[in-house]
């Protein structure tokens, strides 16, 4: 198995301009989380999926962020316009069930830096 | 809701020396706890995790954890450090029995291990 693929790795963008990052789970896990990574903050979780369905997006830090699933194979996090503060290591997991003391796998990252 | 506390955000130990990372929980019921290690530039890799059966739990690169309830600790150990280890590590919590059981993460501890 490929594991979890982030895609890109790295990102420079200009402030005000929208990034959307990619993520591809492990097949067959049903549970898809977004977690963001600043020194500040730590790991936060931003958002998660199950079966393709949005669950709990509590964490997102505002509406300039959202997230979608379109299949069971495939999300996004779109950042629209993007912000300096914005920048951080940005990575997806996958979990097949929850519940049961399974372990995330967890992708390599999407490093964004917003100037 | 639970939490996770990591005592010491910067462990530093000599090669061949024990590693003790601290990681102390709050949960309202009983939880599944886990140990990720992440690399630089890497994403989160999972070192072991506890799921209610054995309470001392054996992972991966020689590391283990034990869970003790009466102190609501999950502290992670190995008898001899070698200069891989070096690596940031998280303790991470999910509360048993939740529909959707989120990770909880600590704020990470970094090991730096010296020659």
């Amino acid at each position: 198995d490929a594991g979890v693929i982030q895609s890109p790795r790295h990102e420079v963008t200009e402030m005000g301009q929208e990034v959307t990052l990619r993520c591809k789970p492990i097949s067959g896990h049903d549970y898809l989380f977004w977690y963001r990574q600043t020194m500040m903050r730590g790991l936060e979780l931003l958002i998660y999926f199950n079966n393709n369905v949005p669950i709990d997006d509590s964490g997102m830090p505002e509406d300039r962020f959202s997230a979608k699933m379109p299949n069971a194979s495939f999300s996004t996090l779109k950042i629209q316009p993007s912000e300096p503060r914005d920048s951080a290591v940005y990575f997806c997991a996958s979990t097949p069930r929850t519940g049961t003391g399974y372990g995330y796998t967890f992708g390599s990252g999407t490093r964004l830096t917003v100037v | 809701a639970q939490s996770v506390t990591q005592l010491g955000s910067h462990v530093s130990v000599s090669e061949g020396a024990l590693v003790l990372l601290r990681c102390n929980y709050s949960s309202s019921v009983p939880p599944y706890l886990f140990w990720y290690v992440q690399y630089p530039n890497q994403g989160l890799q999972l070192l072991l995790k506890y799921t209610s059966a054995a309470t001392l739990v054996k992972g991966i690169n020689g590391f283990e954890a034990e869970f003790k309830k009466s102190e609501t600790s999950f502290h992670l150990t190995k008898p001899s450090a070698h200069m891989s280890d070096a690596a940031e590590y998280f303790c991470a919590v999910r509360s048993g029995g939740t529909s959707y059981g989120k990770l909880t993460f600590g704020q990470g501890t970094i090991l730096t291990v010296h020659p």
